[in-house]
């Protein structure tokens, strides 16, 4: 069975251009999150999506971030436009039940120059 | 809110020692703990977990984590470290919108374990 999938898995990017992040989460669940760690902080909780619906979306930063599911499978995050201090990693998670265990994904490791 | 500490950036251990990486924890209601392991330029694993029964609970590549509700901690361990166990390991809590049902992980700072050969 495939993980968590995400695309891409390295980007570097100027500062305010547009970046944007996919994630194919593990077949069948249909909670999907995003967190991200930046700077050697902790990891960060920024959303959640239960199929399309996003059910918390606390942890965005700023609106310059934009996550979507649309169809409920794969989910994009966009981030527009971009500074530096949004470099750093964000990893996808899912689970299948709404308390059932979260995997990750590999990452995509991004840097704003 | 719920929130882990990791008290020790680091950790140094030779290869066949014991190790043990700290975690504490703070929450309302009974914990739902996790440990999770992201080896250099690869994606967070998922170790064990302890929601309840058995103080020790066995996770993947020989770790274990004892859960101690009188102190507050859920330290991760292993009886015989291997080079190859050097990654950076997460300690995370569950956080449960009481309104919703709907979770989410809060995690420690992480701790670097470095095992010399």
């Amino acid at each position: 069975e495939a993980g968590v999938t995400q695309f891409p898995s390295h980007s570097v990017i100027e500062k305010g251009q547009t970046v944007t992040l996919r994630c194919d989460p593990i077949s069948g669940h249909d909670n999907l999150y995003w967190y991200r760690r930046v700077m050697g902080k902790e990891i960060k909780f920024l959303l959640h999506f239960v199929k399309e619906s996003k059910q918390d979306e606390s942890g965005m930063p700023n609106n310059r971030f934009l996550a979507e599911r649309t169809g409920g499978t794969y989910s994009t995050l966009k981030v527009q436009p971009a500074e530096l201090e949004d470099s750093g990693v964000y990893f996808c998670a899912s689970s299948h039940a709404t308390a059932g265990t979260i995997y990750f994904g590999e990452g995509s490791w991004l840097t704003v120059v | 809110a719920q929130s882990v500490a990791q008290p020790e950036d680091q950790v140094n251990v030779a290869e066949g020692n014991p190790l043990t990486v700290k975690c504490t924890y703070s929450v309302s209601g009974n914990p739902y703990l996790f440990w999770y392991v992201q080896y250099p330029n690869r994606g967070l694993q998922f170790l064990l977990k302890y929601i309840t029964g058995d103080n020790l609970v066995k996770g993947s590549y020989g770790f274990e984590a004892e859960f101690n509700k009188s102190q507050t901690s859920f330290h991760l361990k292993k009886p015989s470290a291997l080079v190859s166990d050097s990654a950076l390991y997460f300690c995370a809590v569950r956080d449960i919108t009481s309104n919703t049902g709907f979770q989410k992980l809060v995690f420690g700072t992480g701790t670097r374990l470095l095992v010399s050969p």
